[in-house]
């Protein structure tokens, strides 16, 4: 069946650092692919998606690249802010389906 | 306008009672989700809305969970003879349509936990 991998937490970063949290999946035919974030005290947000193979979703400096060679979707941000704390988790739907897989979700924190 | 909206917002009870839990679609939103978050682990995905038909219940764990939607407004997720390993978050989320394009936005879950 579908699934996604992503890198276990927590990750703590001080402000300013480089952010990676790698996420690889197994699907079968072409997934579409999101990172969902989770801010203390609030619902799950789309932060950013890709439909197709080499599509860049980026959203508040948010990036991620889907590579369908290597089956994954790292998201990275170039220098974080103490407002990046949050839960991150990547997730996937198939070509033909509405329901989304995720991973387990990877804490960040991020230190003034 | 108002997002998705789900209560309570924390749910304590004891192992064989039974449970409602409540979410609020956005308005005008046609497709309505349930997911189930365990400590330490991934959503996993439960039951889905077009309107008020069910036609994918495979996500649901056991006969003891059921739903229902009125219209496309209300859902309730209601467990019954609740055991301990039902203790999660329970996520609802809605979209315009079942769509694999169309963006599902979350509420802030309901929290139950099984004693």
């Amino acid at each position: 069946g579908d699934s996604v991998t992503q890198m276990e937490g927590p990750v703590t970063l001080s402000e300013e650092a480089f952010l990676t949290i790698n996420c690889t999946y197994t699907a079968t035919g072409y997934p579409s692919l999101f990172w969902y974030v989770q801010y203390p005290g609030e619902g799950l947000q789309l932060l950013l998606k890709a439909t197709k193979a080499d599509d860049k979703g980026s959203n508040k400096g948010f990036e991620a690249t889907y590579r369908k060679e290597t089956t994954s979707f790292h998201l990275e941000k170039g220098s974080v802010q103490v407002s990046d704390s949050a839960v991150y988790f990547c997730a996937l739907t198939r070509s033909n389906d509405y329901k989304l897989s995720f991973g387990a979700g990877t804490t960040v924190t991020v230190r003034a | 306008g108002a997002g998705v909206s789900q209560s309570p917002s924390n749910k304590v009870t004891e192992k064989g009672k039974d449970v409602e839990l409540r979410c609020d679609p956005i308005s005008g939103h046609t497709a309505l989700y349930w997911y189930r978050q365990r400590l330490g682990q991934g959503l996993e995905f439960l039951i889905y809305f077009q309107g008020n038909s069910a036609p994918d219940k495979s996500g649901l764990p056991s006969d003891r969970f059921s739903a229902e939607r009125t219209g496309e407004s209300v859902s309730t997720l209601t467990i019954q003879r609740t055991q301990q390993e039902d203790s999660a978050v329970y996520l609802c989320a809605s979209s315009r349509e079942v769509e694999v394009q169309e963006t599902q936005y979350f509420g802030p879950g309901t929290r139950l936990l099984v004693l």
